[in-house]
């Protein structure tokens, strides 16, 4: 166990709907990142926050927003869903910081199917 | 930005054996390197990482080599295991904000 939790862990919605997913850092952890990895493809990086703030933007779909919150969990809203979007969405938490450090530790994801 | 190649694709060894895997970046401004281990339907979880200042780092089974003028880093796995088998994905960070990740390499140890 990461520490890291997410919910829900499945989720199945039709195309055109909206869902939130949440995730709570491990404890002391400031940042907060979230990914997607579809079938059989590697961990595509959609955004990043540290303390409520975002700080990195990957390639995230305008459909996407996110938000971490002043308790630091975060939460990732996918709206107007594809069938595209079919997706395992993992976040992960590091202390983050100019002098905290680097290693990721992912949750247990959310599978997402979009029918 | 960072474009992080990860090679093989997939490799297959004899329990026993020596595994290598390979990645390449483009960024020189990358100064950290994360391996991580990721099971069938399971989440990534990180076995070993290497900061620019250090050659190489060693953990029991498990080494990761970083040669900073070929800007390429690789995960060296000895005495390979069946419970080693899994996806084993490189990435690349300058700053800890943004991660950029290899494709990820299928291992599989054949007992």
């Amino acid at each position: 166990d990461s520490g890291v939790t997410q919910t829900p862990k499945h989720l199945i919605t039709a195309t055109g709907q909206r869902v939130t997913l949440r995730c709570s850092p491990r404890s002391g952890d400031l940042s907060v990142y979230w990914y997607q990895q579809s079938l059989d493809q590697g961990l595509q990086f959609l955004i990043q926050y540290y303390n409520g703030e975002e700080r990195a933007k990957g390639n995230i779909l305008e459909r996407f927003s996110a938000q971490q919150f002043p308790d630091l969990h975060s939460e990732l809203n996918l709206s107007s869903l594809e069938l595209g979007d079919s997706a395992l969405y993992f976040c992960a938490s590091s202390v983050g910081g100019l002098a905290g450090t680097y290693e990721q530790y992912f949750g247990p994801g959310t599978r997402l199917t979009v029918t | 930005g960072e474009n992080v190649e990860q090679h093989p694709s997939t490799l297959s060894v004899q329990e026993g054996d020596s595994a290598v895997i390979k990645c390449t970046y483009s960024d020189s401004a990358s100064n950290y390197f994360p391996w991580y281990k990721q099971e069938l339907g399971k989440r990534p979880q990180l076995i070993i990482d290497i900061r620019s200042n250090v050659g190489e780092k060693k953990d029991q089974r498990i080494a990761v080599t970083l040669n900073k003028t070929a800007k390429h880093f690789s995960l060296h796995i000895t005495e390979t295991q069946p419970e080693d088998s899994a996806v084993y994905f490189c990435a690349a960070s300058s700053t800890g904000n943004q991660f950029y990740f290899g494709t990820g390499t299928s291992l599989t140890v054949i007992p």
